[in-house]
């Protein structure tokens, strides 16, 4: 089945540091991306749809600055958390579709815990 | 517009016992609906999805919902909780593209 590889799937760094993340499909090839956030117990909220080749698309109230997104090929999309702070400590979590299989939901990467000192 | 309802954030059952989660969605169109669930400090597993065929699905772990339009209803189901169930369960509405999520219901399973 189609995987979706999360990394790293936890960090824990100092308060303006900046955090990559990366979401990687590892069977498919995945033009569109998603990057979700869920804070402690719950919903996931859509930050932003990640396209490749292309600029990302940001939610309402999403920093886009803060929030960097790359999607530089077919199987690798980026989260850049910028300059991070307490307040951006939350679990991040990637999907992905195949773009091949259209009946298909997206999939999901096990999530990547970020907690900012 | 899509919204989706999740009426129970917590539901506790003994092991062995049936598995009941709620969930109602709003749709002005006929939706596609999703369960999936959370292990915690996991991603996300689908669990089931339903796209207008039949209307009772079966899913992975012997889980399955009924879709029941005239309700908007998409209950998730077990008929024999196991521990390992333990987890939360997300009841999502939308297409591939948008998924609408719920708040959530946790499982808790008491041996």
């Amino acid at each position: 089945g189609a995987v979706v590889s999360q990394h790293p799937s936890w960090v824990i760094c100092k308060s303006g540091t900046s955090v990559k993340i990366e979401c990687r499909s590892l069977d498919f090839q995945a033009t569109t991306m998603f990057w979700y956030r869920q804070f402690p117990k719950q919903s996931l909220m859509l930050m932003a749809t990640s396209n490749e080749g292309s600029k990302a698309t940001y939610e309402q109230g999403v920093e886009k600055d803060k929030f960097l997104i790359n999607h530089a090929s077919l199987t690798l999309s980026t989260l850049t958390v910028t300059s991070a702070h307490p307040e951006d400590s939350s679990f991040y979590i990637c999907s992905a579709r195949d773009e091949e299989l259209r009946n298909q939901p997206q999939h999901f990467g096990d999530g990547t815990r970020l907690s900012i000192l | 517009a899509q919204s989706v309802t999740q009426l129970d954030s917590h539901v506790s059952v003994s092991e062995g016992t049936p598995v009941l989660l709620r969930c109602n969605y709003s749709s002005s169109y006929s939706p596609s609906l999703f369960w999936y669930v959370q292990h915690p400090n996991k991603g996300l597993q689908l669990l089931l999805k339903y796209t207008s065929a039949a209307t009772l699905v079966k899913g992975i772990n012997g889980f399955e919902a009924e879709f029941k339009k005239s309700e908007t209803s998409f209950h998730l189901t077990k008929p024999s909780a196991h521990m390992s169930d333990a987890a939360e369960y997300f009841c999502v509405v939308g297409s591939n593209y948008q998924l609408i999520w719920g708040a959530g219901t946790k499982l808790i399973i008491k041996p």
